[in-house]
């Protein structure tokens, strides 16, 4: 069974940083585009970012471009997002998805989430 | 961008009845769009792709349907697992985007 486990989260100031990891298990990593959801408290998914399987093409979501750069270590099985420059408005859970092969950009496998909070 | 309107916000009914899910996108996806359930406290789960496709292990109850701008996700017997909200989403174009969700209630 494909296995997704985020980490990273935590609370943080306005203007801080912080640095994701999900960390994959049980299917071929290296060959799958990954992607970054969000969901705020009580709010709906919001798409954050996403990489190709190589690492070679990404894409982010307008609300976190320039502040936020997605990679993978693929010799680790290891996706990242690192967030700076944060929000209050980021606060959210930040899960992890695999996208299904093609790439589709749908998200067959998710992580159980990593939650932020940007506060003072 | 395109928006993905959902419709009803809340949907109250009984285990065993139909439930039919709207999802409306801003422009023509042809038939890009996936619906995902999602209970709480739990991370999404994929249930249908590319407009009708049951993903992997999702019983035979879960049927989508549609093309361009209009789609509909049908439950057609409620189970008590069922109960949840549901979201659609595009995959037609950058950003990719969801939709508001449907609430699926016990009436």
């Amino acid at each position: 069974e494909v296995h997704l486990l985020e980490s990273g989260g935590g609370l943080v100031q306005p203007g801080g940083s912080l640095r994701l990891s999900c960390s994959a298990s049980n299917f071929n990593f290296r060959t799958y585009a990954m992607s970054w959801v969000r969901q705020a408290p009580g709010k709906g998914l919001e798409w954050v970012s996403s990489l190709t399987a190589g690492g070679e093409s990404t894409y982010y979501a307008d609300s976190v471009k320039g502040r936020f750069t997605i990679s993978r270590d693929n010799s680790k099985n290891t996706l990242y997002l690192q967030m700076n420059s944060l929000r209050a408005e980021d606060t959210a859970i930040y899960y992890c998805g695999k996208v299904m092969s093609g790439p589709t950009y749908y998200f067959d496998y998710w992580g159980q989430g990593t939650l932020v909070t940007v506060s003072s | 961008e395109i928006v993905l309107t959902q419709s009803p916000a809340t949907l109250s009914l009984s285990p065993g009845e139909r439930a039919t899910l709207s999802c409306r996108a801003s422009q023509t996806i042809y038939n890009y769009l996936a619906w995902y359930q999602q209970k709480l406290g739990q991370a999404p789960r994929l249930l249908i792709y590319d407009t009708s496709n049951r993903a992997t292990g999702i019983p035979a109850r879960f049927s989508g349907s549609g093309a361009g701008t209009d789609f509909t996700l049908t439950i057609s017997s409620l189970e008590p697992e069922d109960f949840a909200v549901y979201y659609c989403q595009q995959r037609r174009d950058w950003p990719i985007t969801f939709g508001g969700g449907t609430k699926v209630e016990i009436k």
